[in-house]
């Protein structure tokens, strides 16, 4: 089964800032990574596939990039809304998945 | 639009067994794979396996593989997650998903059902 490991666990910032979220996997997952977002008693929502591509929808303030092992997302311009916790998923060995444990981003 | 409902909370009994089901609307059920996932209590999202149901066979996760079935009913465009031999550490929110046929990424979810274990 492929790891997929994500740092930090917890990350405070502040409405306005970047942050970075890195999923790193235990082997190479070629481009095969998602990422979700999920708020509090809902189910999570799809931000990008194939480590960059975004979902019509969401904003351009989201960006994905990596390959192989290592992956990150990127937020820019921190908004109010997007304080949740987001998770990274390989596809790369469907239909098997895996996620990483998650990364709680809050409001400092 | 896609709309996935699943049943109700469920409470059992360590050493039983629960059978969540999960009905779509809105699109071509039988082509399009569906997984389920589970989320205990302050954790993480955890894959478990999936069904494309106009195959029939599902695909587990390797903890998962002695207790779990997912099947699918094409006639009622419903899938089902059973597990079976419970314990304490399968209290969580059960969520089905869908596939997506553009890449493989989860673009439709149920509304979750929590499933508590308890005697």
């Amino acid at each position: 089964d492929i790891l997929l490991t994500q740092s930090p666990s917890y990350l405070s910032a502040s409405v306005g800032d970047t942050v970075s979220v890195t999923c790193r996997a235990s082997q190479s997952v070629q481009s095969f990574v998602n990422w979700y977002q999920q708020k509090p008693g809902e189910a999570p929502k799809i931000l990008m596939y194939a480590t960059s591509r975004l979902l019509t929808g969401v904003p351009s303030r989201f960006a994905g990039s990596g390959s192989g092992t290592d992956f990150n997302l990127t937020i820019s311009s921190l908004q109010p809304e997007d304080f949740a916790t987001y998770y990274c998923q390989q596809t790369f060995t469907t239909p098997l998945h895996s996620f990483g444990q998650g990364t709680n981003l809050d409001i400092k | 639009q896609v709309h996935l409902e699943q049943s109700g909370a469920e409470v059992r009994q360590p050493g039983s067994s629960v059978k969540v089901s999960c009905k779509s609307s809105g699109d071509f059920f039988g082509s399009y794979r569906i997984t389920w996932v589970r989320q205990a209590p302050g954790q993480g999202l955890e894959w478990m396996g999936g069904v494309i149901p106009v195959f029939g066979t599902g695909t587990y996760a390797q903890s998962f593989q002695d207790r779990l079935t997912i099947s699918a009913d094409e006639s009622t465009d419903t899938a089902y997650m059973e597990l079976r031999s419970l314990t304490s550490d399968d209290t969580a929110v059960y969520f089905c998903a869908r596939v997506s046929n553009f890449g493989e990424y989860y673009d439709f979810w149920g509304q979750g059902t929590l499933v508590t274990v308890s005697s």
